[in-house]
């Protein structure tokens, strides 16, 4: 039962242009969502986040956009770069438990920027 | 150096012999976790941590064993390895909101 979806496994945009990258979760409880980039052979890196009490929140090209009724969250990254591609995973949290029991993640979506 | 550091980086072991991953961090981060990737699945949560001498379940614990003395350590123990435990395991540290990852080991069971 994957409570956070992603439903792209890959996703190949022109360099310069607009980058979407989709996500869906179930659990009415999650309350506090996060992007992470990820490049081969290292670790997650912490790209944005985004607070249930909020609907976007925007950090240089990075935008996240929350739909809470429709219990989903975009990653908007303007304009895509070569160094954007990387996989992508969206993750959530119920924060209000402290955040002490970790985050559930995405199976990620692989950005692939053309030149 | 500040941050999370996970060692070994690589590890190849036989299936039946036990195996510690080593994670450390020097934020004094309250919450510690531990995470696998396999193809397909993303990253799933095996154990985590509120504080020192507190861990509890994740996902997908079965065949690991944690401890946590000392708020700065976090090893993860495989206590008789098997092929399906054959992944990418990444420590994670956080103060309560966003976690920071270590750089992953990758640990082969053969």
């Amino acid at each position: 039962d994957q409570q956070v979806k992603q439903n792209s496994p890959s996703l190949s945009v022109q360099e310069g242009r607009i980058s979407i990258l989709n996500c869906d979760y179930t659990n009415s409880m999650f309350d506090y969502f996060l992007w992470y980039k990820k490049y081969p052979a290292e670790g997650p890196t912490f790209l944005i986040s985004i607070s249930s009490i909020k609907d976007k929140n925007e950090d240089g090209r990075f935008t996240v956009f929350l739909n809470k009724s429709a219990k989903h969250l975009s990653l908007h990254i303007v304009p895509s770069q070569p160094g954007d591609s990387a996989v992508y995973f969206c993750a959530a949290s119920d924060y209000s438990g402290g955040g002490a029991d970790g985050l559930t993640f995405g199976k990620g979506t692989h950005l692939i920027i053309q030149p | 150096d500040a941050g999370i550091t996970q060692s070994p980086r690589y590890k190849i072991t036989e299936t039946g012999r036990q195996v510690t991953l080593m994670c450390h961090q020097t934020w004094s981060h309250s919450y510690m976790f531990w995470y696998r990737q396999d193809l397909g699945h993303g990253l799933r949560l095996i154990y985590y941590s509120a504080a020192a001498d507190i861990t509890d379940k994740g996902e997908v614990p079965d065949g690991y064993v944690v401890s946590r003395s000392k708020t700065e350590n976090f090893p993860l123990t495989l206590e008789s390895a098997t092929r399906s435990q054959t992944s990418v395991y990444f420590c994670a540290s956080s103060p309560g909101t966003e976690a920071f990852f270590g750089q992953g080991t990758r640990l082969t069971v053969v």
